[in-house]
């Protein structure tokens, strides 16, 4: 299975603090894939990591990826209120997988 | 913004009634997903579709689900004969080849609450 884990399971942070998400995998990928989906609603694409990268930005949003470690992490910086969302990473190979996700809550 | 829509957004049913849930993709996107979320739960793949045929699909997708395209728009789950245990938010999504990486664009999913 490709599927990703988001670990912590959920997160509360002040605005403009930094937040950190991480997330394993357990096999080979081409891609990696973080999402963010409001309450309720669909996931929303947020960025893509090939598996030749190691790291990508985007915005305010930094990720990282140790294909040795199976590993990423997503970094939001300066956080807003308008982040509270949970938060989902996914491998693929063509199919996406995702784990139960992080719910990052920023309070003004 | 091109979008995937879904219908309906909630429907509630009886356990043991048939239930198609719909999907409108976007337009020139060649692959077709459902994933479905139990409240407070992680979204789980369901299938995918690509040329008119499934290419890959889930343990939890057995016999009683089925996907269609009828035409050249409409992407459809059709749940046989409903539990309760399939009352969870059914999300549809598609994606174009984009340099050999899939990013799906999801609809705003259809809640299916079987009673």
């Amino acid at each position: 299975s490709q599927q990703g884990e988001e670990d912590p399971q959920a997160l509360s942070i002040q605005e403009g603090e930094n937040a950190t998400m991480n997330c394993s995998y357990k096999t080979s990928i081409n891609n990696l894939q973080w999402y963010r989906q409001n309450s309720g609603r669909g996931l929303v694409h947020l960025i893509l990591i090939r598996s030749n990268e190691r790291e990508k930005h985007s915005g305010r949003l930094r990720v990282t990826l140790d294909t040795s470690k199976k590993s990423s992490s997503l970094l939001i910086t300066a956080s807003r209120a308008a982040d509270t969302a949970s938060y989902f990473c996914g491998g693929s190979n063509y199919k996406l997988t995702f784990g139960k996700g992080t719910l990052l809550t920023v309070n003004p | 913004e091109p979008e995937v829509t879904q219908t309906p957004s909630h429907q509630v049913t009886q356990m043991g009634q048939e239930v198609i849930l719909r999907c409108v993709p976007i337009s020139n996107h060649l692959y077709f997903y459902w994933y479905r979320q139990i409240l407070g739960q992680k979204v789980e793949f369901l299938v995918s579709f690509y040329n008119n045929e499934i290419s890959e699909k889930s343990e939890i997708f057995d016999d009683q689900f089925s996907v269609e395209r009828p035409d050249g728009s409409n992407f459809t789950l059709k749940i046989r004969s409903t539990k309760l245990e399939d009352s969870a938010m059914y999300f549809c999504a598609s994606s174009g080849e984009v340099s050999g990486a899939n990013v799906l664009t999801f609809g705003a999913g259809s809640r299916l609450t079987v009673l």
